[in-house]
């Protein structure tokens, strides 16, 4: 099946630091998706990306949706403690029978020290 | 609005046995999903349905069943767990775009 390559895997940061994370695939998408997850939780959305791109933020969470479509990008400026949990990208068709399904990344696990 | 949930939260099984995980959301959404998640390989799909009565497989199916018949409930069963099948499994549905994702079943398979 589809792949995506998400890097880093981890990343240990101080806090007011800047985060970069990135996922690329073999295929195109038509959505890119940005989850978090808390530990002991589910995934929760961050950011959402419709168009090849477009550049969208949310607060201090920047995304970028790749111009190939093979590839998006997410920024976090100044990071703080509540930052700490595990990052995934995920990539969507739309249309025929796509049904919504996602492809993830494998995450990247942000650790942030005060 | 409770969004998904999923029961139990935890459970612990012996090789050979069977149990089923239930899902449940009420958004009205036709889609519904069940992921496994095991550390460094993100979320793999096992099974998901477009609406009640229909199921289909993902991208890891082998060992488990599921059902849908009724629209906010979805049910992933194991008939015979293996500890191959110790992982976290999260539920999630979706209308069109964004998944709402549960909090999660915790499987340990002894």
């Amino acid at each position: 099946g589809q792949q995506l390559n998400q890097s880093p895997q981890s990343m240990f940061i101080q806090e007011g630091e800047d985060v970069s994370m990135n996922c690329t695939s073999s295929s195109i998408f038509n959505t890119w998706l940005w989850y978090k997850q808390d530990p002991g939780e589910g995934p929760v959305l961050l950011i959402a990306l419709y168009k090849a791109g477009e550049l969208t933020s949310n607060g201090r969470l920047t995304a970028q949706f790749g111009i190939t479509r093979k590839d998006s990008f997410l920024n976090i400026s100044a990071s703080i403690p509540s930052d700490v949990g595990i990052y995934f990208c995920a990539g969507q068709l739309s249309g025929g029978t796509s049904y919504g399904k996602l492809t993830f990344g494998q995450g990247t696990i942000l650790t942030v020290h005060p | 609005n409770a969004g998904v949930t999923q029961t139990p939260k935890f459970r612990v099984l012996k090789t050979g046995q069977s149990m089923t995980l239930l899902c449940a959301q009420d958004m009205n959404h036709e889609y519904m999903y069940w992921y496994r998640q095991d550390p460094g390989m993100g979320l793999r799909l096992i099974h998901y349905s477009v609406g009640e009565g229909t199921t289909a497989k993902g991208e890891v199916p082998d060992g488990y069943n599921v059902s849908r018949l009724k629209k906010q409930n979805f049910l992933l069963g194991l008939e015979s767990a293996a500890p191959s099948q110790t992982s976290v499994y999260f539920c999630a549905s979706s209308h069109t775009g964004e998944q709402f994702f549960g909090p999660g079943t915790r499987l340990t398979v002894l």
